[in-house]
């Protein structure tokens, strides 16, 4: 039971571009969405989050979207820059004991 | 501090060895996770400790897996009987109880592969 869903394995952007990265979730009990960035030979990274009862967080380069009736998320990354080429995890938080829930994550790539 | 480190960062173990790995939390957080990660997945929950106290154990976790948290500060995960199938990169997590979100911070990860 997939409950976070990140169909595109994969994204390469020009530099400079915007990126978007895409996620579907089916669990209606997230209180919080999350996206991590991971680098090769390291655990991943927090990177932003966003409530249930909002519909953006921006932070820098970096703003999540949230649509509950679609239960879609997107992160946006304006502009896109090379040091930004990682796979990168969107996660739901249902609350409780914390426990998240992590889908397949997308591998960026950032073209110079 | 500098953040949540784990040790080894990688195991090469022969099926049915027995092997332990050790997470760091950063020092002010009371809360510890391990999650399992395999090839082209996101990290899967394997079980969480507030303190000392287990309080969830993913059904991932098999009778043959046990983690303990004794003081409430360092954790140990012990795999028995390892199978090829636990080859994986196992990943340790903190937060703290504080604040308004429980941002998770990860360390770099045990990679484990079974021969």
């Amino acid at each position: 039971d997939q409950q976070v869903k990140q169909n595109s394995p994969s994204l390469s952007v020009q530099e400079g571009r915007i990126s978007i990265l895409n996620c579907d979730y089916t669990n209606s009990m997230f209180d919080y969405f999350l996206w991590y960035k991971k680098y090769p030979a390291e655990g991943p990274t927090f990177l932003i989050s966003i409530s249930s009862i909002k519909d953006k967080n921006e932070d820098g380069r970096f703003t999540v979207f949230l649509n509950k009736s679609a239960k879609h998320l997107s992160l946006h990354i304006v502009p896109s820059q090379p040091g930004d080429s990682a796979v990168y995890f969107c996660a739901g938080d249902s609350g409780g004991y914390q426990k998240v829930t992590f889908g397949t994550g997308t591998k960026l790539q950032v073209i110079p | 501090d500098t953040g949540v480190s784990q040790d080894p960062r990688h195991k090469i173990t022969k099926r049915g060895q027995n092997v332990t790995f050790r997470c760091d939390p950063i020092s002010e957080h009371n809360r510890l996770y391990w999650y399992r990660q395999t090839l082209g997945q996101g990290p899967e929950f394997l079980t969480y400790f507030q303190n000392e106290a287990q309080l969830e154990k993913s059904r991932l976790l098999s009778d043959r897996f046990s983690a303990e948290r004794p003081k409430g500060s360092f954790s140990t995960l012990e795999i028995q009987r390892t199978e090829q199938g636990d080859s994986a990169m196992y990943l340790c997590a903190s937060s703290s109880s504080s604040g308004d979100t429980d941002t998770q911070y990860f360390g770099p990860g045990t990679r484990l592969t079974v021969l």
